[in-house]
């Protein structure tokens, strides 16, 4: 069974703090997806990665980066978080012989 | 611009009645995948059915079915004998390469016993 996890369900930060966000799959798949999930805007691409150590922006890079040293885990951070920063996070791979994605579960990020 | 359009934010179906949603979707690609992901609530958001561009023959998944409509870019999802498990966010998608997935904004369905 295919799985992508990330590293928390939940998690509350203050502004200003440096944030991590993981991900991890087990299918081997090349490509990963970072991307935000607000109501009435669907997901927003944030970065993506086609391969260890590449990565591509997305349409909303500014305040974020990545980082994917190994092939099954693609990371997120926050620089400096901020209040509009406060989003459900979603983590993705794709197989890249039916274009389907593969998500993990995941992370409610609340900035204060 | 590519971009996907649901037209429906929400949506209610009485339990073993059927129900459509809309999507449409700019592209000046000829060859794409098209796609509908189910996020149910608090669970993991999942691909419930597939459609290759290049294919007449509209795809089904057992009781999950598209009306495709090349020329008008037109992809909505029929879902018969809804059930209480089919309450969730359905997003509409394409994609015309391994590096972007472009979704739509979502249609809340709720199936109502």
């Amino acid at each position: 069974d295919v799985k992508v996890t990330q590293s928390s369900r939940y998690l509350v930060k203050r502004t200003g703090e440096k944030v991590f966000l993981e991900c991890v799959q087990d299918m081997d798949h090349e490509n990963m997806f970072w991307y935000r999930q607000d109501p009435g805007l669907g997901l927003r691409l944030i970065y993506f990665s086609y391969d260890v150590k590449m990565k591509e922006k997305g349409d909303i890079p500014e305040g974020y980066s990545v980082s994917r040293e190994k092939k099954e885990r693609f990371s997120l951070i926050l620089e400096s978080a901020s209040t509009n920063q406060t989003s459900m996070y979603l983590c993705a791979s794709l197989a890249r012989g039916n274009y389907e994605q593969y998500f993990g579960p995941g992370t409610r990020l609340t900035v204060t | 611009a590519q971009t996907v359009t649901q037209s429906q934010p929400e949506m209610s179906v009485q339990e073993a009645e059927t129900v459509t949603l809309s999507c449409t979707y700019d592209t000046s690609e000829s060859n794409y995948y098209l796609f509908w992901y189910k996020q149910p609530p608090s669970r993991q958001m999942i691909l419930v059915i597939r459609q290759e561009a290049y294919k007449q023959q509209n795809a089904t998944e057992n009781r999950f079915s598209v009306n495709f409509q090349k020329a008008a870019k037109s992809f909505s999802l029929k879902i018969s004998d809804s059930q209480l498990g089919d309450t969730a966010m359905y997003f509409c998608a394409f994609s015309t390469s391994y590096d972007k997935v472009i979704f739509g904004p979502g249609t809340s369905l709720s199936v109502i016993p």
